[in-house]
């Protein structure tokens, strides 16, 4: 089974540009996390979604958002760039339902450098 | 809410050594916890997980306990190899939250662990 993948691997922007990253899912998981990795603040949940919803938010800026397409496939968007958004975005995916516990699967993530 | 600690690191060990990477958490009910490893260069990979207390979690020579009593989940493995090294991160999902904690993992600070030959 294909793991998760992301699109584009790396990514170099300027600030006060916005940027579109895509995400595919384990096929079958309808439940698609995103984080942010950075050497100061480590990972920090960004949001999820679950069947083109979504249904956690986690503690960032409005500038922050998603999607989710009905194929699962979630993209996540940064409007006006700054230094500080230069970060490792994870994408990861679950074949969790609406309870219970799970395990998410990680994509290699997309390397978003702000200049 | 929610919280991770994780031993400080960088930890350095020679091949073939003992390894434990201490994790303890803060969490209303049932948490399930997990480790996940990540290599130089990629995402994270799940190492291993536990679901309730006193479960013991294993993959790869690697192990974990849940103890309820003591809010830990610890990493262990006896025979660490140089191919071990990357960074180890624990983390915790919430259960039985109805719905509104599900799809967000929570992750300490992770643990950087290199093996010399």
């Amino acid at each position: 089974k294909a793991g998760v993948t992301q699109t584009p691997r790396y990514l170099i922007k300027t600030r006060g540009q916005q940027v579109t990253l895509s995400c595919s899912p384990i096929s079958g998981h309808r439940s698609v996390s995103w984080y942010q990795q950075t050497p100061g603040q480590g990972l920090q949940f960004l949001f999820e979604y679950f069947s083109e919803t979504q249904r956690n938010k986690g503690n960032f800026p409005g500038r922050f958002s998603g999607r989710q397409f009905s194929n699962s496939r979630s993209e996540m968007n940064v409007s006006t760039l700054e230094l500080g958004d230069s970060a490792l975005y994870l994408c990861a995916s679950s074949g969790a339902g609406t309870s219970g516990t799970y395990e998410q699967y990680f994509g290699p993530g997309t390397r978003l450098t702000v200049t | 809410g929610n919280s991770v600690t994780q031993m400080e690191g960088p930890v350095t060990l020679s091949e073939e050594a003992f390894l434990t990477i201490n994790c303890t958490y803060t969490a209303t009910g049932y948490p399930s916890l997990f480790w996940y490893v990540q290599y130089p260069g990629e995402g994270l990979q799940l190492l291993l997980k536990a679901t309730k207390a006193d479960d013991k979690g294993s993959n790869k020579g690697f192990e974990a306990t849940y103890r309820k009593e003591t809010t830990s989940f610890h990493l262990e493995k006896g025979s660490v190899q140089v191919s071990d090294s990357a960074v180890y991160f624990c983390a915790l999902s919430p259960s039985g939250a109805g719905g509104t904690s599900y799809g967000k993992l929570t992750f300490g600070q992770g643990t950087i662990l290199t093996v010399h030959p």
